[in-house]
């Protein structure tokens, strides 16, 4: 069973527009939410994560809008740029973070 | 400061076979996590070191194992190799029970 569903698998954005990623969990134990970037060669980095004691954080042109009650998460990337043309990955974990569930991933490209 | 480091970079099998691969945490860290990349499949857990003890393991059969040596690195290793475990296997590493995975650049695992 997946325990983080991630939607959509690709995405294509016009420079300068809004890129959005969703995730959805099972697991109401679940206690911290990051999303991870990924370029073509590299591992995953970390981008910006949530706990579920706030609705949305916000770092530059990054933000993570987190949904308790639904079980939901998102990214979202203001002014989307061709250089953040990658894979985002969001993830899930219990507080002691001794195992990580991710999603499936979403190749996003951004056009000039 | 040097990052998680991976090697071989590229390791072609064939079925039947062994494959060892190798990981170098970031120092001072003490914990390193194994994944399984598949296509389209996300990130799969699939083992948890800290101070040479298995911490935790995912969903995979016994023939994936591994072990971390007194300075920390790790070796994964995966016995009778099967098509299907063709993948790039991810290695991160963190401070024990930290929200942060620093991951390496990955071994590309093909097998014929």
């Amino acid at each position: 069973q997946q325990q983080v569903k991630q939607s959509p698998q690709s995405l294509i954005v016009q420079k300068g527009g809004i890129s959005i990623i969703n995730c959805a969990y099972e697991n109401t134990a679940f206690d911290y939410f990051p999303w991870y970037q990924q370029f073509p060669g590299k591992g995953p980095a970390l981008l910006i994560a949530i706990r579920p004691d706030v609705s949305e954080k916000k770092e530059g042109r990054f933000t993570i809008s987190f949904n308790k009650s639904a079980k939901q998460f998102s990214l979202h990337i203001m002014d989307s740029q061709p250089g953040d043309s990658a894979t985002y990955f969001c993830a899930a974990s219990h507080y002691n973070f001794n195992k990580f569930y991710f999603g499936s991933g979403t190749k996003l490209n951004v056009k000039p | 400061e040097a990052g998680v480091t991976q090697s071989p970079t590229h390791l072609i099998k064939t079925r039947g076979q062994q494959a060892t691969l190798r990981c170098s945490p970031i120092s001072g860290h003490t914990s390193v996590y194994w994944y399984q990349q598949a296509l389209g499949l996300g990130l799969q857990f699939l083992l948890w070191y800290d101070e040479g003890e298995e911490r935790n393991r995912g969903n995979f059969p016994p023939r994936f194992s591994g072990r971390q040596f007194p300075n920390y690195s790790s070796e994964l290793n995966v016995n009778a190799l099967e098509l299907e475990d063709s993948a790039l296997y991810l290695c991160a590493s963190s401070f024990v029970l930290a929200d942060t995975q620093y991951f390496g650049p990955g071994t590309r695992l093909t097998v014929l």
